[in-house]
């Protein structure tokens, strides 16, 4: 594997399920971000973790936990899900984060249906 | 507030009709200005990083130049393989990347 990668590719999942991306990334990076996709809007940045601390929370609804066990590893923890959050879920990470601005490449995304 | 406006939404062209793609911006304390080109069912794939005004890069097909309060992307005799949505991300003072909403390129053969 290289690059970022993200599974499942698609999720369908009913507002009372419990289910957790997973976001791994082969680039040696520090920082690690999720971000979602609405359709016709722009990308909104959800949380990012910077030496496996969280750095940044965007004011996202408790029904999304992240977790980042190590650099390479990142998780987005969903339960009790909105319709309204149907998206695709983007993960990204960058050589060093902590406020420097650096590129950010991202995965595949996970493209979520909430019923 | 930081804002990003890309113009124009969409753009059809003919297979070799060359065009520009618009990006306007107001960014507090800009660090960098990225454009990434983002495939249907997939993840935004970098492209160019612009630090400063007068700045320009080119790949392929593609150059993109960076003024105080926007950037350009340019595609010279663009081929359907081009087609994408393409995204502009301005860069502010705290590290973050303030994505546009794109612009959907097609290309017609």
């Amino acid at each position: 594997e290289t690059g970022v990668t993200q599974t499942p590719r698609h999720l369908v999942m009913g507002m009372t399920n419990k289910k957790s991306l997973k976001c791994e990334q082969h680039l040696g990076h520090n920082a690690m971000y999720w971000y979602k996709q609405s359709a016709k809007k722009p990308l909104e940045l959800m949380f990012v973790y910077s030496l496996e601390e969280r750095v940044e929370n965007n004011s996202v609804p408790s029904r999304f936990s992240p977790e980042c066990p190590n650099s390479s590893h990142l998780f987005l923890h969903l339960h009790t899900l909105q319709p309204e959050d149907s998206a695709l879920y983007l993960c990204a990470s960058s050589p060093f984060g902590g406020g420097a601005m650096d590129t950010q490449y991202f995965g595949p995304g996970t493209r979520l249906t909430v019923l | 507030e930081d804002q990003v406006t890309q113009s124009p939404e969409a753009l059809r062209l003919q297979e070799g009709e060359s065009s520009s793609l618009n990006c306007s911006y107001t960014v507090s304390g800009l660090r960098g200005l990225f454009w990434y080109r983002q495939d249907p069912g997939k993840g935004p794939e970098f492209l160019f990083t612009l630090y400063s005004a007068g700045e320009e890069k080119e790949k392929e097909r593609l150059k993109a130049t960076l003024t105080k309060k926007e950037s350009f992307l340019h595609i010279t005799a663009p081929k359907p393989e081009d087609s994408a949505t393409y995204l502009c991300a301005p860069g502010n003072q705290g590290g973050k990347l303030i994505f546009g909403q794109g612009t959907e390129l097609s290309v017609k053969p």
